[in-house]
C-alpha cells in the first residue's frame, strides 16, 4: 500500500529560527515528490517538486531534499517568519495513469513572535 | 483571478439531506480531481476526471456520492442522504494533461458540516 508519513506532526519554533520537517515514503513506482504548503482553511500551495534525479531544489527560504534510495524528504525553513505558520504536506506521486497522488498527514508550524 | 474556484466555501446541513458542491477549474486543464480532507490530516482522493470522463474512483467514494463534469469543464460533486462523518473539507484540484511534473492546483475547498 502507498504511504506517506511525516514528522513531526506539530512544531513551534520562534520566528527567525529554522527548522526542518520529515517525510518518509513507500510509494511505487516512484515518480516525483512535492511539498504543499496549506494555510488554515485554504486549499494546498505547491512549494517545490523533485524527480528521482534530483536531491535538492530550493524556493526561497525552502529548501527541500531527497534522498530516493532512503525513499525520504526533508523541508527547511530558514529564518522563519509568521507567515511560514501553516501545515507543510508532503505529496507522492506514482507513475501510473491520472498522476495519482499520496498525501502525507502534514506537520503543523507554528512560528511565534 | 484564474485559479481554481469552488462554491460554496461553508456548507451546513441536517443528517439526511443532500448537497451538491461545484467546483471551477483552471480554464485550460483538462484533468479534475475532487478530495477529502479532515480535520489534521492529508487530503484523500476521491475521484478524478479527464476533460468529462471520470477515470478513476476511490473505495472512499461510496454510492452515496456522485462527480459529474459534463463538459468537461466544471464539475460537481454530489452527497445524498449526508451522514456526520462526511463532514470535511471536500477539495478540488485541475492540472493540464502532461507528464510526470504535472502539478495540481487546488482550489480553497468547501467545508462541509453536517449536523
Amino acid at each position: 500500500k502507498n504511504q506517506v508519513e511525516q514528522s513531526p506532526q506539530s512544531l513551534i519554533i520562534l520566528e527567525g529560527k529554522n527548522c526542518t520537517l520529515q517525510c518518509n515514503y513507500t510509494v511505487s513506482p516512484f515518480s516525483n515528490l512535492r511539498w504543499y504548503k496549506q494555510d488554515t482553511g485554504r486549499g494546498p500551495v505547491s512549494l517545490t517538486i523533485m524527480t528521482f534525479s534530483e536531491n535538492t531544489k530550493s524556493n526561497g527560504r525552502y529548501t527541500a531534499t531527497l534522498d530516493a534510495d532512503t525513499k525520504q524528504s526533508s523541508l527547511h525553513i530558514t529564518a522563519s517568519q509568521l507567515s511560514d505558520s501553516a501545515s507543510y504536506i508532503c505529496v507522492v506521486s506514482a507513475q501510473a495513469a491520472g498522476n495519482k497522488l499520496t498525501f502525507g498527514g502534514g506537520t503543523r508550524v507554528l512560528v511565534k513572535p | 483571478d484564474t485559479g481554481v474556484s469552488q462554491d460554496p466555501r461553508h456548507k451546513i446541513t441536517k443528517r439526511g439531506q443532500n448537497v451538491t458542491f461545484r467546483c471551477d477549474p483552471i480554464s485550460e486543464h483538462n484533468r479534475l480531481y475532487w478530495y477529502r480532507q479532515t480535520l489534521g490530516q492529508g487530503p484523500e482522493f476521491l475521484t478524478y476526471f479527464q476533460n468529462e470522463a471520470q477515470l478513476e474512483k476511490s473505495r472512499l467514494l461510496s454510492d452515496r456520492f456522485s462527480a459529474e463534469r459534463p463538459k468537461g469543464s466544471f464539475s460537481t460533486l454530489e452527497i445524498q442522504r449526508t451522514e456526520q462523518g462526511d463532514s470535511a473539507m471536500y477539495l478540488c484540484a485541475s492540472s493540464s494533461e502532461g507528464g510526470p511534473g504535472d502539478t495540481q492546483y487546488f482550489g480553497p475547498g468547501t467545508r462541509l458540516t453536517v449536523l
